[in-house]
Protein backbone atom coordinates (compact mmCIF):
# COMPACT_ATOMS: atom_id res chain seq x y z
CA UNK A 1 0.00 0.00 0.00
CA UNK A 2 1.10 3.55 -0.60
CA UNK A 3 1.62 5.89 2.16
CA UNK A 4 3.50 9.41 2.76
CA UNK A 5 4.80 11.02 5.58
CA UNK A 6 5.67 14.29 5.95
CA UNK A 7 7.28 15.17 9.30
CA UNK A 8 7.37 18.41 9.54
CA UNK A 9 3.78 19.95 10.90
CA UNK A 10 4.22 23.51 11.61
CA UNK A 11 7.55 25.41 10.28
CA UNK A 12 8.23 28.72 11.23
CA UNK A 13 11.35 31.08 9.41
CA UNK A 14 11.86 34.57 8.76
CA UNK A 15 11.82 36.00 5.41
CA UNK A 16 15.32 35.01 3.42
CA UNK A 17 15.94 32.03 5.31
CA UNK A 18 16.22 28.50 3.62
CA UNK A 19 13.47 26.26 3.49
CA UNK A 20 13.61 22.36 2.99
CA UNK A 21 10.45 20.47 3.75
CA UNK A 22 10.43 16.60 4.14
CA UNK A 23 8.26 13.96 2.32
CA UNK A 24 9.17 10.39 2.53
CA UNK A 25 6.95 7.95 0.73
CA UNK A 26 6.07 4.05 1.03
CA UNK A 27 5.32 1.98 -2.25
CA UNK A 28 7.12 -0.99 -3.89
CA UNK A 29 7.12 0.45 -7.70
CA UNK A 30 7.52 3.53 -9.61
CA UNK A 31 6.24 6.74 -8.55
CA UNK A 32 5.12 10.07 -10.01
CA UNK A 33 5.72 12.39 -7.19
CA UNK A 34 3.85 16.09 -6.25
CA UNK A 35 4.03 19.37 -4.40
CA UNK A 36 0.81 21.35 -3.90
CA UNK A 37 0.43 24.47 -2.07
CA UNK A 38 -2.68 25.76 -0.35
CA UNK A 39 -2.30 30.00 0.58
CA UNK A 40 -4.59 30.87 2.79
CA UNK A 41 -8.17 30.88 1.28
CA UNK A 42 -7.33 29.80 -1.51
CA UNK A 43 -7.54 26.26 -3.48
CA UNK A 44 -4.87 23.33 -3.57
CA UNK A 45 -2.18 24.41 -6.90
CA UNK A 46 0.26 22.76 -7.88
CA UNK A 47 3.66 23.55 -6.77
CA UNK A 48 5.80 21.39 -8.95
CA UNK A 49 5.59 17.14 -10.35
CA UNK A 50 8.50 14.39 -10.87
CA UNK A 51 7.54 11.87 -13.24
CA UNK A 52 11.07 10.47 -14.48
CA UNK A 53 14.64 12.13 -15.88
CA UNK A 54 16.33 14.61 -13.84
CA UNK A 55 15.99 13.76 -10.26
CA UNK A 56 16.04 17.66 -9.37
CA UNK A 57 12.80 19.29 -10.55
CA UNK A 58 11.69 22.79 -10.15
CA UNK A 59 8.33 24.68 -10.15
CA UNK A 60 6.93 27.90 -9.79
CA UNK A 61 7.98 31.03 -7.15
CA UNK A 62 11.43 29.81 -6.72
CA UNK A 63 10.64 25.83 -5.58
CA UNK A 64 12.68 22.80 -6.38
CA UNK A 65 12.47 19.60 -5.15
CA UNK A 66 14.67 16.43 -5.09
CA UNK A 67 13.85 12.67 -5.96
CA UNK A 68 16.12 10.35 -3.94
CA UNK A 69 14.78 6.99 -5.03
CA UNK A 70 17.45 5.05 -2.29
CA UNK A 71 15.95 7.59 0.57
CA UNK A 72 12.18 7.10 -0.81
CA UNK A 73 12.30 11.04 -0.58
CA UNK A 74 11.36 14.06 -2.03
CA UNK A 75 11.81 17.07 -0.19
CA UNK A 76 10.96 20.70 -1.08
CA UNK A 77 13.64 23.27 -0.85
CA UNK A 78 13.76 26.92 -1.32
CA UNK A 79 16.73 29.02 -1.18
CA UNK A 80 15.20 32.01 0.78
CA UNK A 81 11.93 32.20 1.78
CA UNK A 82 9.64 35.34 1.20
CA UNK A 83 6.29 36.39 3.66
CA UNK A 84 4.31 35.56 0.90
CA UNK A 85 5.04 32.08 1.03
CA UNK A 86 3.26 31.60 4.19
CA UNK A 87 0.38 28.95 3.27
CA UNK A 88 0.27 24.73 3.75
CA UNK A 89 1.94 22.22 1.48
CA UNK A 90 1.14 18.85 0.68
CA UNK A 91 3.21 15.82 -0.84
CA UNK A 92 1.30 13.27 -2.88
CA UNK A 93 2.68 10.43 -4.67
CA UNK A 94 0.92 8.38 -6.97
CA UNK A 95 2.21 4.92 -7.79
CA UNK A 96 2.26 4.21 -11.53
CA UNK A 97 -0.57 2.20 -12.84
CA UNK A 98 -2.96 3.25 -10.01
CA UNK A 99 -5.09 6.27 -10.51
CA UNK A 100 -5.01 8.28 -7.61
CA UNK A 101 -2.93 10.57 -5.56
CA UNK A 102 -1.92 9.43 -1.55
CA UNK A 103 -1.62 12.94 -0.06
CA UNK A 104 0.80 13.81 3.61
CA UNK A 105 -1.18 15.47 6.21
CA UNK A 106 0.74 19.00 5.48
CA UNK A 107 3.12 21.00 6.58
CA UNK A 108 1.92 24.65 7.98
CA UNK A 109 4.49 27.31 6.64
CA UNK A 110 4.66 30.65 8.34
CA UNK A 111 6.78 33.01 7.45
CA UNK A 112 7.48 35.98 9.36
CA UNK A 113 8.11 39.53 7.84
CA UNK B 1 -13.27 32.02 -14.70
CA UNK B 2 -13.45 29.93 -12.08
CA UNK B 3 -11.58 26.73 -13.15
CA UNK B 4 -13.21 23.62 -10.48
CA UNK B 5 -16.05 25.27 -8.33
CA UNK B 6 -17.98 24.11 -5.55
CA UNK B 7 -21.42 25.07 -3.94
CA UNK B 8 -21.88 25.62 -0.94
CA UNK B 9 -18.46 26.98 0.10
CA UNK B 10 -20.15 26.54 4.17
CA UNK B 11 -22.51 23.84 4.97
CA UNK B 12 -23.94 23.37 8.36
CA UNK B 13 -26.22 20.96 9.15
CA UNK B 14 -28.22 18.27 11.78
CA UNK B 15 -27.36 14.89 12.28
CA UNK B 16 -29.60 12.87 10.34
CA UNK B 17 -30.13 15.41 7.41
CA UNK B 18 -29.21 14.59 3.70
CA UNK B 19 -27.38 17.21 2.17
CA UNK B 20 -26.05 17.79 -1.43
CA UNK B 21 -22.57 19.19 -2.57
CA UNK B 22 -21.93 20.34 -6.07
CA UNK B 23 -18.96 20.79 -8.08
CA UNK B 24 -18.16 21.49 -12.20
CA UNK B 25 -15.73 22.19 -13.72
CA UNK B 26 -14.81 24.29 -16.88
CA UNK B 27 -11.48 22.93 -18.24
CA UNK B 28 -12.82 20.18 -20.30
CA UNK B 29 -11.47 17.31 -18.47
CA UNK B 30 -12.08 14.24 -18.24
CA UNK B 31 -11.75 13.06 -14.42
CA UNK B 32 -13.12 14.40 -11.43
CA UNK B 33 -12.81 13.32 -8.06
CA UNK B 34 -13.82 13.96 -4.35
CA UNK B 35 -11.52 14.06 -1.56
CA UNK B 36 -12.16 14.52 1.93
CA UNK B 37 -10.02 16.36 4.46
CA UNK B 38 -10.37 15.67 7.99
CA UNK B 39 -9.61 17.85 11.34
CA UNK B 40 -5.84 16.65 11.20
CA UNK B 41 -5.66 17.81 7.40
CA UNK B 42 -4.87 14.66 6.27
CA UNK B 43 -6.47 14.44 2.52
CA UNK B 44 -8.04 11.32 1.33
CA UNK B 45 -9.53 10.30 -1.95
CA UNK B 46 -12.58 9.00 -1.68
CA UNK B 47 -14.47 8.56 -5.60
CA UNK B 48 -12.90 9.29 -8.66
CA UNK B 49 -15.29 9.64 -12.22
CA UNK B 50 -13.84 9.50 -15.82
CA UNK B 51 -16.00 9.89 -18.42
CA UNK B 52 -19.24 9.76 -15.98
CA UNK B 53 -17.95 6.51 -14.93
CA UNK B 54 -17.08 5.39 -11.56
CA UNK B 55 -13.27 4.35 -11.67
CA UNK B 56 -12.15 4.91 -7.62
CA UNK B 57 -14.37 3.83 -4.97
CA UNK B 58 -12.75 4.37 -2.05
CA UNK B 59 -14.13 2.52 1.16
CA UNK B 60 -16.47 5.01 2.20
CA UNK B 61 -19.75 4.57 4.25
CA UNK B 62 -22.65 3.82 1.58
CA UNK B 63 -24.52 7.14 2.71
CA UNK B 64 -21.85 8.62 0.73
CA UNK B 65 -22.99 8.79 -3.32
CA UNK B 66 -21.24 10.62 -6.21
CA UNK B 67 -23.46 11.03 -9.07
CA UNK B 68 -22.21 12.50 -12.46
CA UNK B 69 -24.63 13.99 -14.97
CA UNK B 70 -22.41 14.92 -17.61
CA UNK B 71 -18.42 15.18 -17.38
CA UNK B 72 -18.36 18.86 -15.93
CA UNK B 73 -19.99 18.01 -12.69
CA UNK B 74 -19.57 15.28 -9.87
CA UNK B 75 -21.81 16.27 -7.51
CA UNK B 76 -21.58 14.24 -3.57
CA UNK B 77 -25.28 12.95 -1.68
CA UNK B 78 -24.34 12.41 1.77
CA UNK B 79 -27.53 10.55 3.32
CA UNK B 80 -28.29 10.58 7.28
CA UNK B 81 -25.50 12.93 8.07
CA UNK B 82 -23.04 11.67 10.95
CA UNK B 83 -20.92 13.72 13.37
CA UNK B 84 -17.94 12.32 11.90
CA UNK B 85 -18.68 13.56 8.30
CA UNK B 86 -17.74 16.96 9.50
CA UNK B 87 -14.81 17.69 6.87
CA UNK B 88 -13.28 19.74 4.50
CA UNK B 89 -14.58 18.15 1.07
CA UNK B 90 -12.56 19.03 -2.00
CA UNK B 91 -13.40 18.61 -5.38
CA UNK B 92 -10.65 18.03 -8.45
CA UNK B 93 -10.42 17.43 -12.20
CA UNK B 94 -7.36 16.26 -14.27
CA UNK B 95 -7.37 15.73 -18.06
CA UNK B 96 -6.40 12.48 -18.57
CA UNK B 97 -8.14 9.62 -17.57
CA UNK B 98 -7.16 9.72 -13.62
CA UNK B 99 -3.96 8.31 -14.13
CA UNK B 100 -0.95 8.85 -12.15
CA UNK B 101 0.52 11.20 -13.91
CA UNK B 102 -2.44 13.19 -13.99
CA UNK B 103 -1.94 17.03 -12.73
CA UNK B 104 -5.34 17.50 -10.44
CA UNK B 105 -7.08 20.82 -9.85
CA UNK B 106 -8.68 21.48 -7.02
CA UNK B 107 -11.37 23.63 -6.03
CA UNK B 108 -11.83 25.75 -3.14
CA UNK B 109 -13.46 22.99 -0.80
CA UNK B 110 -16.91 22.93 0.86
CA UNK B 111 -16.68 22.97 4.94
CA UNK B 112 -19.36 20.69 6.10
CA UNK B 113 -20.18 20.96 9.54
CA UNK B 114 -22.93 17.99 11.08
CA UNK B 115 -24.17 19.41 14.39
Amino acid sequence: AQSVSQHNHHVILSEAASLELGCNYSYGGTVNLFWYVQYPGQHLQLLLKYFSGDPLVKGIKGFEAEFIKSKFSFNLRKPSVQWSDTAEYFCAVAGSGTYKYIFGTGTRLKVLA
Amino acid sequence: DTAVSQTPKYLVTQMGNDKSIKCEQNLGHDTMYWYKQDSKKFLKIMFSYNNKELIINETVPNRFSPKSPDKAHLNLHINSLELGDSAVYFCASSQGSGGATDTQYFGPGTRLTVL
